[in-house]
């Protein structure tokens, strides 16, 4: 069964410094990866997703993630954070079918100015 | 242009009540789905329709029903309301033909059960 696991239910950072959300997986077969944010009472954004070619994902607002097959982490970066950048994170894997995503629980991500 | 629009944002009921979601995507894709959202934010798919046809059922109560009209729409209808209902239920879509793809969400419309 697929799975992703977000070890940190919260990450602090202060504005200007980088930022990791960290996601590991568990999949049978090839990973297919997602990040979303989650702004407060608002639906989810789709930020960048891995399903094969270059380790390193760039994505929407300046995010990147990076794909590690060894290590089965998925962790999502930021060089500079912004306190815009304050949400809750979701990573998630893609059902072989394609019929569904399955969600980590969460990371709320806090900047501070 | 909103992309995946849910009606109503906010509903509030009574325990008992029966209840419907509506969901419209102007995206063009093939495939619907419902998502449940509980009190600590966790996110579990529960249904998802490819063109019109129902192709995931996880473990949900069968006092859910969608309902999908055309490809556009996905509803979602809710008997016999229960207070663990309250939740905040999630509409999204994709173009599976194009693999596995990024799912849009909707805003997402917030039940209260009283």
């Amino acid at each position: 069964a697929q799975s992703v696991a977000q070890p940190e239910d919260q990450v602090n950072v202060a504005e200007g410094n980088p930022l990791t959300v960290k996601c590991t997986y568990s999949v049978s077969g090839n990973p297919y990866l997602f990040w979303y944010v989650q702004y407060p009472n608002r639906g989810l954004q789709f930020l960048l997703k891995y399903i094969t070619g270059d380790n390193l994902v760039k994505g929407s607002y300046g995010f990147e993630a990076e794909f590690n097959k060894s290590q089965t982490s998925f962790h999502l970066k930021k060089p500079s954070a912004l306190v815009s950048d304050s949400a809750l994170y979701f990573c998630a894997v893609g059902n072989q079918a394609g019929t569904a995503l399955i969600f980590g629980k969460g990371t709320t991500l806090s900047v501070s100015s | 242009d909103t992309a995946v629009s849910q009606t109503p944002k906010y509903l509030v009921t009574q325990m008992g009540n029966d209840k419907s979601i509506k969901c419209e995507q102007n995206l063009g894709h093939d495939t619907m789905y419902w998502y449940k959202q509980d009190s600590k934010k966790f996110l579990k798919i529960m249904f998802s329709y490819n063109n019109k046809e129902l192709i995931i059922n996880e473990t949900v109560p069968n006092r859910f029903s969608p309902k999908s009209p055309d490809k556009a729409h996905l509803n979602l209808h809710i008997n016999s309301l229960e207070l663990g209902d309250s939740a905040v239920y999630f509409c999204a879509s994709s173009q599976r033909t194009s693999g596995v793809v990024e799912q849009f969400f909707g805003p997402g419309t917030r039940l209260t059960v009283l």
